[in-house]
């Protein structure tokens, strides 16, 4: 069965960075493109970007370009997400998801990681 | 990209039936019929419950139906039961490979 695992919550300080993995498993890796979201708390969600398992390639939201990356290492079937020059209004939970085939929605998503910046 | 616009919140008896509308532009609800509507429970990740404007994913109950009329997008839930309290959000896929999120709604069964 289809599986999406996050790595654990992590507790930065503003101007620091962080990189959340996102294992998956029970399907092809690098046959679905894997998307970030995040939320803070309270509020709704917001896309980040994507990125393709296969090729590497990626596209952010403009609000992100810069100061998030995302990689991926097909050997261990892992996405990856890295945020630098983090802030306190980073502090969110943080969602990859996956994106069904070639269709515009997410239909597995990971149980999230807590990113908390605080000084 | 600004978020998709929809209302804070909703509320309905059981039974009763609600939508949930979903605006957005030119630029993205309305160049695409790429919506689609997930439900958060506190504390949990999304699940989808439309995908494509109006097309349930295996397993989703027949009681959640989804439109779009312009650059608006709706979500109705019929026969609105208890386990649907919960929020909800759409989601457009906005061109150029971005995607943006509605501002989320809460559903309070009364």
């Amino acid at each position: 069965q289809v599986q999406v695992m996050q790595s654990g919550a992590e507790v930065k300080k503003p101007g620091a960075s962080v990189k959340v993995s996102c294992k998956a498993s029970g399907y092809t890796f690098t046959g679905y493109y894997m998307h970030w979201v995040r939320q803070a708390p309270g509020q709704g969600l917001e896309w980040m970007g994507r990125i393709n398992p296969n090729s590497g390639d990626t596209n952010y939201a403009q609000k992100f370009q810069g100061r998030v990356t995302m990689t991926r290492d097909t050997s261990i079937s892992t996405a990856y997400m890295e945020m630098s020059r983090l802030r306190s209004d980073d502090t969110a939970i943080y969602y990859c998801a996956r994106a069904y085939g070639d269709y515009h929605f997410f239909d597995y998503w990971g149980q999230g990681t807590l990113v908390t910046v605080s000084s | 990209q600004s978020a998709l616009t929809q209302p804070a919140s909703v509320s309905g008896s059981p039974g009763q039936s609600i939508t949930i509308s979903c605006t957005g532009t030119s630029s993205d609800v309305g160049s695409y019929n790429r919506v689609s509507w997930y439900q958060q429970h506190p504390g949990k990740a999304p699940k989808v419950m439309i995908f494509d404007g109006s097309t349930r994913p295996s397993g989703v109950s027949n009681r959640f139906s989804g439109s779009k009329s312009g650059n608006t997008a709706s979500l109705t839930i019929s026969g609105l039961q208890a386990e649907d309290e919960a929020d909800y959000y759409c989601c457009s896929y906005a061109g150029s490979s971005s995607y943006v999120f509605g501002t989320g709604t809460k559903v309070t069964v009364l």
